[in-house]
């Protein structure tokens, strides 16, 4: 049963701060791995994609992955309002389907 | 960039009456495409596999007579919700790859499905 665990949250930040989204995978032959953000009601927009072990930028978003400890992260740096959502840590390995994770729900305090 | 399209954004039928759900890929082809559903405040859950020319793929627990998926074209998949209960009440979303099994997925903007 492949797995992934996300903290559900809420994570509350203040706004211009770093906010650290985290998730780990049971799968040890996970290939791809995704960020995305899901705002109420509304369906899930890619954000990150990582394939490689490290550090992948964008703008003021983040993302690292650790195959080794099977642990992949986002972080999300000078916090904003709008960034108030939930965010799903997405792992594939190989075949077509996608395993998500439920969803840490991120709040940023103005 | 992928673009999956999803109609209608919205819809509310009455008890017992079917609904359909469109899912297209406007700019890629898609041999398989995903559908979901998700319930307030709930996480995403897969209802099923659609697969271009063949039976879709339905996850456990998933009635394939209620809800039926047809993929018949590479860039169109449907989702019928028959005889509707209001249990039924959900947003579904469908997504579908442009590329190979290594890409994301795209989602289409869901349908909220409201069953009196």
């Amino acid at each position: 049963q492949k797995e992934v665990e996300q903290n559900s949250g809420p994570l509350s930040v203040p706004e211009g701060a770093i906010a650290s989204l985290n998730c780990t995978y049971s799968d040890r032959v996970s290939q791809s791995f995704f960020w995305y953000r899901q705002y109420s009601g509304k369906s899930p927009e890619l954000i990150m994609s990582i394939y490689s072990n490290g550090d992948k930028e964008d703008g003021r978003f983040t993302a690292q992955l650790n195959k080794a400890s099977q642990y992949v992260s986002l972080l999300i740096r000078d916090s904003q309002p709008s960034d108030s959502a939930t965010y799903l840590c997405a792992v594939g390995a190989g075949s077509y389907q996608l395993t998500f994770g439920k969803g840490t729900k991120l709040s940023v305090i103005p | 960039g992928a673009v999956v399209s999803q109609h209608p954004s919205w819809v509310i039928c009455k008890s017992g009456t079917s609904v359909k759900i469109e899912c297209r890929s406007l700019d890629f082809q898609a041999t398989t495409m995903f559908w979901y559903r998700q319930f307030p405040k709930q996480s995403l859950m897969l209802m099923a596999t659609s697969n271009e020319g063949s039976k879709a793929t339905y996850e456990q627990g998933v009635e394939k007579d209620k809800f039926l998926i047809n993929h018949a074209s590479l860039t169109l998949s449907t989702l019928t919700v028959t005889s509707a209960h209001p249990e039924d009440s959900s947003f579904y979303i469908c997504s579908a790859r442009n590329r190979g099994t290594d890409s994301p997925l795209h989602f289409g903007n869901g349908t909220r499905l409201t069953v009196t």
